[in-house]
């Protein structure tokens, strides 16, 4: 069964402390991981599209890394502003259309 | 570039009764999504529309139901609520209907059924 698997839940970092957000995947041939950032009551924010393992993607502190069976969102020397949920999905090849799996995310908290 | 928008931003129904959310697409992008998100849970996939058809369903009820428009925007409608039915809902759009195209989201409708 497809599924996406996020870890840890929850992350409480002091401004500056540098930690990284593991996403786990089983999907029967990968067509791209994907990265969001939701804000409360906000909808998803794209951030970053993996593709292939090896690959890497940054954007200010952010930096995504992709394996065959998991990614890491690496956030180094993280603001408040930074805080959010940082989810990650996956498109299953089966059914042929573009639906997402999407992990429960990870709630990020970064205090001054 | 226009992004995704939805609306209305917020709606309280009661049980029973029957409620319509509306979406539009980001500029040229012909493939609409709709997913349910939960308080504390990832979205979940309900339907894909691309071309006016429906092109992918999850696992969600016939009472969900839903349009696309020769505009590409979209509505989602849902009949007898149920109080399981509180979510946000989200929309999201791609340029095209296979695995992989990337998708952006509106900013949801939050949805509360007393």
């Amino acid at each position: 069964e497809d599924q996406v698997t996020q870890s840890p839940e929850a992350l409480r970092l002091q401004e500056g402390e540098s930690s990284s957000l593991n996403c786990s995947y089983t999907v029967s041939g990968l067509r791209g991981l994907f990265w969001y950032r939701q804000d409360p009551g906000k909808g998803p924010e794209f951030l970053f599209t993996l593709y292939s393992a090896g690959e890497e993607k940054e954007k200010e502190r952010l930096k995504a890394t992709l394996t065959k069976k998991e990614s890491f969102l690496h956030i180094t020397a993280p603001k408040p502003e930074d805080s959010a949920t940082y989810l990650c999905a996956v498109p299953p090849i089966s059914g042929g259309y573009n639906k997402l799996i999407f992990g429960a995310g990870t709630r990020l908290a970064v205090h001054p | 570039e226009t992004g995704v928008t939805q609306s209305p931003t917020h709606l309280i129904k009661t049980r029973g009764q029957q409620v319509t959310l509306r979406c539009s697409s980001q500029s040229g992008h012909n493939t609409v999504s709709w997913y349910q998100q939960a308080l504390g849970q990832g979205p979940q996939f309900i339907f894909q529309y691309y071309r006016e058809e429906e092109n992918g369903r999850g696992n969600f009820p016939p009472r969900f139901s839903g349009l696309q428009f020769p505009n590409y925007s979209s509505e989602l409608n849902v009949n007898a609520l149920e109080l399981d039915d509180s979510a946000l809902y989200l929309c999201a759009s791609s340029l095209g209907r296979e695995p992989g195209n990337e998708q952006f989201f509106g900013p949801g409708t939050r949805l509360t059924v007393l």
